[in-house]
């Protein structure tokens, strides 16, 4: 176990649906990440927080909202989502702050499928 | 532009034997890098990282070694296991601008009996 937990491990949703993912760490972080990974492509970086303020949105559509209420919890709220949508969403945290802190432990991701 | 990359997309080795994976990084700004385990139904996990400063670095049956010169860096397993069956990631950073890891597209690693 790397300290940190997603739920719900896997989900089903239609694209009129809200649904949220949840992460939290228990690793005593200051930055928690959301990424996407898809089949055959690099993971990619959706949202970052810092300290519970969002440092980076990497260009992720307004579908997509996450929310960070402190430094140990992370939500990603879906609403209106498309098919190609499904991927595996993991969440990251990081010591943050200086440099010299920047390994990022992983969650085991959510399996979101969109029909 | 930045990118990482890894030259094979999948990897065979017998148990027993020594593994090596190899990645190339593109971005010279690049100060820190990690390799990470991915297996089946799990999140990355963190193996083994490695400074700009260093060009090799020896955990418990994995070094990864560093040469900036080439951009390039390997990961090897020693007297590879079943257990180490796996997708591995190699990621980069430049810590002077942000905690910000760039991931290569990984490579998968079968272990044959």
């Amino acid at each position: 176990e790397t300290g940190v937990t997603q739920t719900p491990r896997h989900l089903v949703m239609g694209m009129t649906n809200k649904k949220s993912l949840k992460c939290e760490q228990h690793l005593g972080h200051n930055a928690m990440y959301w990424y996407k990974q898809s089949a055959k492509k690099p993971l990619e970086l959706m949202f970052v927080y810092n300290f519970k303020e969002q440092t980076e949105n990497n260009s992720v559509p307004s579908r997509f909202s996450p929310e960070c209420p402190n430094s140990s919890h992370l939500f990603l709220h879906l609403h209106t989502l498309q098919p190609e949508d499904s991927a595996l969403y993991l969440c990251a945290s990081s010591q943050g702050g200086a440099p010299g802190h920047e390994t990022q432990y992983f969650g085991p991701g959510t399996r979101l499928l969109v029909l | 532009g930045e990118s990482v990359g890894l030259h094979l997309p999948t990897l065979s080795v017998q148990e027993g034997d020594n593994s090596i994976i190899n990645c190339a990084y593109s971005n010279s700004a690049s100060d820190y890098f990690i390799w990470y385990k991915q297996e089946s139904g799990k999140g990355p996990q963190f193996i083994i990282d490695i400074r700009s400063n260093m060009d090799k670095r020896q955990g418990q049956r994995v070094t990864v070694l560093l040469n900036k010169t080439v951009k390039h860096l390997s990961l090897q397993i020693a007297a590879t296991q079943p257990g180490d069956s796996a997708v591995y990631f190699c990621a980069e950073i430049n810590t002077g601008t942000a905690s910000k890891l760039t991931f290569g597209t990984g490579t998968r690693l079968q272990v044959t009996l």
